[in-house]
């Protein structure tokens, strides 16, 4: 497995704002993932985010709502964009790493709320 | 539209009791599967994956029937630190990374 870190653990935000949220794995891995889970809900899958290239957004998300960078193996960042009070959630990033090929691994989450 | 369907629960059971979770899935192309364990305020964390030919992990015994598309998670001899929601997880397809999340089972363990 790999160690996954997220900054910032928590924030509460005004409406209208951004936030980036930042992920950091302590070995290279090369997939890595950012998910949403909203109150009551389970992980939806914002998007992948490849290093080198745009991120690959799953359905009902873009890049103008949440730009994601990837500048290299270690690291990436999810910015929440004009945020409002449904923006509401946790944010986690996943990495592939050891394990069956497909196995996921999750940071511990950015808990956001937007006032 | 590709789904995973739980019971949510809560299940509330003494220490010692079995317990079962089941699960159904959408995707016919999937071909991994997983329970993940979300303890509350926690990011999930993988509990196991699940074979076809039905795993074991101590305590924890899981069963994939891939013609009903059906997942289940056995818990025996049930421990309080069991207490935790139980994801089920399968992905999209041969050589996918896409995971879809079941909601969970919620799971409390009562002394």
């Amino acid at each position: 497995s790999a160690v996954i870190s997220q900054k910032p653990s928590r924030d509460i935000c005004q409406r209208g704002t951004s936030l980036t949220i930042q992920c950091q794995v302590d070995s290279q891995v090369t997939m890595m993932f950012w998910y949403r889970q909203q109150p009551g809900q389970s992980l939806t899958l914002i998007a992948t985010a490849n290093q080198g290239s745009e991120a690959t957004y799953e359905s009902g998300f873009v890049i103008d709502k949440f730009p994601i960078s990837r500048p290299n193996l270690t690291f990436s960042t999810l910015t929440v964009s004009n945020m409002s009070p449904e923006d509401s959630s946790i944010y986690l990033c996943s990495v592939v790493a050891g394990g069956p090929v497909d196995t996921q691994y999750f940071g511990p989450g950015t808990r956001l709320t937007v006032l | 539209r590709k789904e995973v369907e739980q019971d949510p629960g809560p299940f509330n059971v003494p220490e010692g009791a079995t317990v079962a979770f089941n699960c159904t899935y959408s995707n016919s192309a999937s071909q991994s599967f997983f329970w993940y364990r979300q303890d509350c305020r926690k990011e999930p964390k993988l509990l196991m994956s699940v074979y076809s030919s039905g795993n074991e992990d101590g305590r924890f015994t899981a069963q994939l029937n891939r013609a009903s598309q059906y997942i289940s998670l056995l818990i025996r001899d049930s421990k309080l630190s069991d207490s935790a929601t139980y994801l089920c997880v399968v992905n999209g397809g041969a050589g996918s990374y896409q995971l879809t999340f079941g909601k969970g089972t919620k799971l409390s363990v009562i002394p």
